[in-house]
C-alpha cells in the first residue's frame, strides 16, 4: 500500500525559529509532492509544492527540500510567525492508477509568541 | 466564486441512522473527491468523481456511498451510522484529475453515539 509517513506529529517552535517537518515515501510512482496548510475549523489549503526534477523550492519563508533518491522531502518554514501556528499536511500524488493523492499524517505545528 | 460548500457544519447521529453530507463547487471541476480526518491519521480518500454519472472508491469506502448527478453536486451518502464513522468529512475538487491543487471545504463534523 502506498503511504507517506509525516514526522514529528506536533512541533513547538518560538518566533524567529525555523519549524521543520519531514516526510518520506515508499512508492516511485508519485509526480508530484505538494504540502497544505490547516488552520482550526478550517478545510486544508495549498501552501507549496514541488515535482521531482527539482531539489528546492521556495516561496517566501516557506522552502521545500526534496531527496528524491532517499525518498524524502521537507518543509522548512523559516522565521516562523505565530499565525503560522496550523496543521500541515505533506503529500504524494501517483502518477498512474487514477493520480490519487495519499496524505501524510499531518504535524500541528504551534510558534510561540 | 464561493468555491467548494459543505452542509452541515456538525451533525449529530444516533448508531443505525443514515443521513446525506452535502458538498457543491462553483468552479466548474470535473473531478471531486471525499475524505475522512481523524486525529493522527491524515486524511483519507473515501469515494472520488471523475464527472457526472462517474464515481470510484478511494481506501476506505465501505459504510459509504456516493452519486453524481450534476458537475456541481458530489454528496455523501451514510446508510447505517456507526460510531467508526465519526470524523470530520471534507470535499474537494479538482480541475481534473491530474490537477496539481484540490480546493478543499471547510468540513462536516459528524459524531455518532
Amino acid at each position: 500500500q502506498q503511504q507517506v509517513k509525516q514526522s514529528p506529529q506536533s512541533l513547538i517552535v518560538q518566533k524567529g525559529g525555523i519549524s521543520i517537518i519531514n516526510c518520506a515515501y515508499e512508492n516511485t510512482a508519485f509526480d508530484y509532492f505538494p504540502w497544505y496548510q490547516q488552520f482550526p475549523g478550517k478545510g486544508p489549503a495549498l501552501l507549496i509544492a514541488i515535482r521531482p526534477d527539482v531539489s528546492e523550492k521556495k516561496e517566501g519563508r516557506f522552502t521545500i527540500s526534496f531527496n528524491k533518491s532517499a525518498k524524502q522531502f521537507s518543509l522548512h518554514i523559516m522565521d516562523s510567525q505565530p499565525g503560522d501556528s496550523a496543521t500541515y499536511f505533506c503529500a504524494a500524488r501517483g502518477n498512474t492508477g487514477g493520480f490519487k493523492t495519499i496524505f501524510g499524517a499531518g504535524t500541528r505545528l504551534f510558534v510561540k509568541a | 466564486n464561493a468555491g467548494v460548500t459543505q452542509t452541515p457544519k456538525f451533525r449529530i447521529l444516533k448508531i443505525g441512522q443514515s443521513m446525506t453530507l452535502q458538498c457543491t463547487q462553483d468552479m466548474n471541476h470535473n473531478y471531486m473527491y471525499w475524505y475522512r480526518q481523524d486525529p493522527g491519521m491524515g486524511l483519507k480518500l473515501i469515494y472520488y468523481s471523475v464527472g457526472a454519472g462517474i464515481t470510484d472508491k478511494g481506501e476506505v469506502p465501505n459504510g459509504y456511498n456516493v452519486s453524481r448527478s450534476t458537475t456541481e453536486d458530489f454528496p455523501l451518502r451514510l446508510e447505517l451510522a456507526a460510531p467508526s464513522q465519526t470524523s470530520v468529512y471534507f470535499c474537494a475538487s479538482s480541475y481534473a484529475q491530474y490537477a496539481e491543487t484540490q480546493y478543499f471545504g471547510p468540513g462536516t463534523r459528524l459524531l455518532v453515539l
